[in-house]
């Protein structure tokens, strides 16, 4: 079963500030490694993902980070809304015949206006 | 596009009662999942299906059941509900192909077993 070790568990910042969310994995098999962003009482929706063949990717204020070899990857949300305010979820590949992403724990952010 | 739809939002049960959770998808996906979210433990995989007739067990199955006659339909049986049940559960599908794509989740459904 697939690890995936996230951190903070919760962050606070003000706006207009860069939150750094941490994620590590022990292993994959398959190549998509993507974010969630999830609001109180709604599900989780992709925000982000990255393949391992590349070491950054941007969308908007959100860029992902991957160390393939450090088998890491980090979430930084530049410039900062209060309207980020959220929980942010990794997740990395599950070497099962279903395709399974296995989640990070969550990571609450909290921007103060 | 409605997605992924979850019924109910919200339901108390008492213990060892039984009750079905209802997810629909209408993307035409062929994989679906059902999670439990624990506060601060992320999301747990109880089942998984690769498509209509086939289902199997994710990490944390115990103390439930699945059917998907259908692509749209992916229902969670609980049959002698526990405390420990007590969750938010989401349904999630996807599309896996040669390309895989990000799974979509539904907004959930709130349950308290007492």
């Amino acid at each position: 079963q697939q690890q995936v070790k996230q951190s903070p568990q919760s962050l606070i910042v003000q706006k207009g500030g860069i939150p750094i969310i941490n994620c590590a994995y022990e292993n994959t098999a398959f190549d998509y490694f993507p974010w969630y962003q999830q609001f109180p009482g709604k599900g989780p929706a992709l925000l982000i993902a990255i393949r391992p063949d590349v070491s950054e990717k941007k969308e908007g204020r959100f860029t992902i980070s991957f160390n393939k070899s450090a088998k890491q990857f980090s979430l930084h949300i530049m410039d900062s809304q209060p309207g980020d305010s959220a929980t942010y979820f990794c997740a990395a590949p599950y070497s099962g015949s279903a395709r399974q992403l296995t989640f990070g724990s969550g990571t609450q952010l909290t921007v103060l206006p | 596009n409605a997605g992924v739809t979850q019924t109910p939002k919200f339901r108390i049960l008492k213990i060892g009662q039984s009750m079905t959770l209802q997810c629909t998808q209408d993307m035409n996906h062929n994989y679906m999942y059902w999670y439990r979210q624990d506060p601060g433990m992320g999301l747990k995989l109880i089942y998984y299906s690769v498509g209509a007739g086939i289902t199997d067990k994710g990490e944390v199955p115990n103390g439930y059941n699945v059917s998907r006659s259908t692509t749209e339909d992916f229902p969670l049986r609980l049959e002698l509900a526990a405390p420990s049940q007590t969750s938010v559960y989401f349904c999630a599908s996807s599309y896996i192909g040669i390309s895989n794509q990000p799974q979509h989740f539904g907004d959930g459904t709130r349950l308290s077993i007492l």
